[in-house]
């Protein structure tokens, strides 16, 4: 069956950077697209953007370009959410999601990210 | 900026039908718009219920069905159970980016 697994929770200063990890198994990486959502603490969902798993091609949606970097390796089916230059509002839960023909039916567990000094 | 909004919340007594809409900045809500709709419990990732408008997932029950109503996505839960209460998010897709609605609490009471 379809999993994707995320990397653990992290505390970080601001300025730092973090990379969180979605690894996927139970089907083949490169035949769907991984998005990536955040959801800062009490809030909504919110879009990031998307990786095309088969030519590494990102896409981010406005508000998340620049400090934020979508990577693949695919040689361990695992996708990548670098952010640069934290700041105390990049405090959230990231997701990664697969996007499929029917939508984001399958979503990692989240991952916390903490910046705090 | 396109703006997806969802009523902020609701409530429903158990065995009941309840209605959540899904309207987008840019107009009406088309199934170009490829709605999908998400439950999301509290510490708990968000699970997909719709697709597509009105396709459910193999584990969606029954009793939520996706629609398009005047110009908006809509998601009908008929026979309301205690454990439907929870956050629902709709998503559109908008050519090569989607965008989520705010999402509505939904309470049974």
């Amino acid at each position: 069956q379809v999993q994707l697994v995320q990397s653990g929770s992290e505390l970080k200063k601001p300025g730092a950077s973090v990379k969180v990890s979605c690894k996927a198994s139970g089907y083949t990486f490169t035949n769907y697209g991984m998005n990536w959502v955040r959801q800062a603490p009490g809030q909504g969902l919110e879009y990031m953007g998307w990786i095309n798993t088969n030519t590494g091609n990102p896409t981010y949606a406005q508000g998340f370009t620049g400090r934020f970097v979508f990577s693949l390796d695919t040689s361990v089916s695992t996708a990548y959410l670098q952010i640069s230059s934290l700041k105390a509002e990049d405090t959230a839960v990231y997701y990664c999601a697969r996007e499929a023909a029917a939508g984001f039916e399958s979503w990692g567990q989240g991952t916390l990210v903490t910046v705090s000094s | 900026q396109t703006v997806v909004t969802q009523e902020p919340s609701l409530t429903v007594s158990p065995g009941g039908t309840v209605t959540l809409t899904c309207a987008s900045s840019t107009g009406a809500v088309t199934s170009g718009n490829y709605p999908n709709w998400f439950q999301q419990k509290p510490g708990q990732a968000p699970r997909a219920l719709i697709y597509s408008t009105v396709n459910k997932h193999s584990w969606t029950p029954a009793r939520f069905s996706g629609s398009l109503l005047g110009g908006k996505a809509a998601l009908t839960l008929s026979g309301v159970q205690p454990e439907d209460e929870a956050e629902y998010y709709c998503l559109l897709y908008y050519g090569g980016t989607r965008v989520f609605g705010g999402g509505t609490k939904l309470t049974v009471l």
